[in-house]
């Protein structure tokens, strides 16, 4: 099962809005509806974001949104702000074996 | 308040084992799946292991036939073994749980993880 595919970095001035993409296949981001987003600050664990492709969990700013469009996710984040600035991991479901697969990163840049 | 404590971790040879664990507080314990993922350092995440509260194990290729899941609800512990490893194991392994309703890529609760590294 191959990694999902994120753009290796992305940038953004304050205010501003970005979208990181995480594209796979029919086999799994097109197949089901079980994308989710994490945010990972540089030696901190992943923080759960996104989840069910578009689902905020409780306590998440709703700056942050997520969608999809047939193998492709992706996570937007409006109104850019410094604390946004970590790594990005989108993962999904593929109903094989390995049960779960993860883009390899998006690194943003709040300029 | 949820805490995970990972530990365990440490130097190992190649063709080596290692036991870790993770203590869970702050839920009830016995009712949520939990996930095992791991970070090679620099790079990203990889999943690695999941069971249910039913004990039904799921693992990645890459470590299938060599890593074994396991849970003691009555310790509130989950606990990974890992046999035959390698130095592509070398990484950092966060345990997870899985938000309640949701599927094995939903992890709403992480460790701060425990780091395995593998060399002579």
């Amino acid at each position: 099962q191959s990694a999902l595919t994120q753009p290796a970095s992305v940038s953004g001035s304050p205010g501003q809005s970005i979208t990181i993409s995480c594209t796979g296949t029919s086999s799994d981001v097109g197949g089901y509806n079980y994308v989710s987003w994490y945010q990972q600050h540089p030696g901190k664990a992943p923080k759960l974001m996104i989840y069910d492709v578009s689902n905020r969990p409780s306590g998440v700013s709703n700056r942050f949104s997520g969608s999809k469009s047939g193998n492709t996710a992706s996570l937007t984040i409006s109104g850019l702000q410094a604390e946004d600035e970590a790594d990005y991991y989108c993962n999904s479901y593929t109903g094989t074996s390995t049960l779960v697969v993860f883009g390899g990163g998006t690194k943003l840049t709040v300029l | 308040e949820v805490q995970l404590v990972e530990s365990g971790g440490g130097l190992v040879q190649p063709g080596g084992s290692l036991r870790l664990s993770c203590a869970a507080s702050g839920f009830t314990f016995s009712s949520y799946e939990m996930n095992w993922v791991r970070q090679a350092p620099g790079k990203g995440l990889e999943w690695v292991s999941y069971i249910t509260s039913g004990s039904s194990k799921y693992y990645a290729d890459s470590v299938k036939g060599r890593f074994t899941i396991s849970r003691d609800n009555a310790k509130n512990s989950l606990y990974l073994q890992m046999n035959s490893l390698r130095g592509e194991d070398t990484a950092m392994y966060y345990c997870a749980r899985v938000f309640q309703g949701g599927t094995v890529t939903t992890s709403d609760y992480w460790g701060q993880g425990t780091l395995v590294t593998v060399s002579s």
